[in-house]
């Protein structure tokens, strides 16, 4: 059974970084058939993809358009965790943050989610 | 990349059938049948219930079923529990190895 456990502080101040971690157990974050996302949830956004990474003989990345010049995804095999690091954060980026593996199309194993508040 | 569209609210008496729909662009839903559909009880992480538009992951309902036309996907629960009262999102690819989410609607039993 696929389990996800998150870290990360839930409170950061504006303009600066917003950091999280998601461990994975039960699967490899350097899985050919998995990968690995992270996505928020605002009353203001609705739920919004951020973007995932994962490993097909070498390691890529994606992300939304509306984080992509603030944002990194990273895994780090050798504690099967991945993580998420947003740059220059406002109170706009005010949310529950989830990590996710995707699997069958989607995201088909969910974290528990993180709160996290940006304060001006 | 804009949120799927999708009414803010349906409802039903214990028994009934309700269609949730879930309203894109040839970019998303009408391009790839890759549409999946998650239930969120309050303060719970989503649940997905549909993957590739019609296909349901092992222990997810016989009652839980989803189909799509054109750009617009639709979630049907027939025979609607009590315990089924709760948001619903729908979820496409969207090309270009993004994932685009719908904007949620909550299901009340009457």
């Amino acid at each position: 059974q696929v389990q996800l456990q998150q870290s990360g502080p839930g409170l950061v101040k504006s303009s600066q970084t917003l950091s999280l971690t998601c461990a994975i157990s039960g699967d490899s974050v350097s899985s050919n058939s998995a990968a690995w996302n992270w996505i928020r949830q605002s009353p203001s956004r609705g739920l919004e993809w951020l973007g995932r990474t994962y490993y097909r003989s070498k390691w890529y990345n994606d992300y939304a358009v509306s984080v992509k010049s603030r944002m990194t995804i990273n895994p780090d095999t050798s504690k099967n965790q991945f993580s998420l690091q947003l740059n220059s954060v406002i109170p706009e980026d005010t949310a529950v943050y989830y990590c996710a593996r995707e699997g069958y199309n989607t995201m088909d194993v969910w974290g528990q989610g993180t709160t996290v508040t940006v304060s001006s | 990349q804009s949120a799927l569209t999708q009414p803010r609210s349906v409802s039903g008496s214990p028994g009934q059938s309700v269609t949730i729909s879930c309203t894109g662009t040839s970019s998303d839903v009408g391009g790839y049948n890759y549409v999946s559909w998650f239930q969120q009880h309050p303060g719970r992480a989503p649940k997905f219930m549909i993957y590739d538009v019609t296909k349901r992951p092992s222990g997810v309902p016989d009652r839980f079923s989803g189909s799509k036309s054109g750009n617009t996907a639709s979630l049907t629960i027939s025979g609607l529990q009590a315990e089924d009262e709760a948001d619903y999102y729908c979820c496409s690819y969207a090309g270009g190895y993004i994932y685009v989410f719908g904007t949620g609607t909550k299901v009340t039993v009457l």
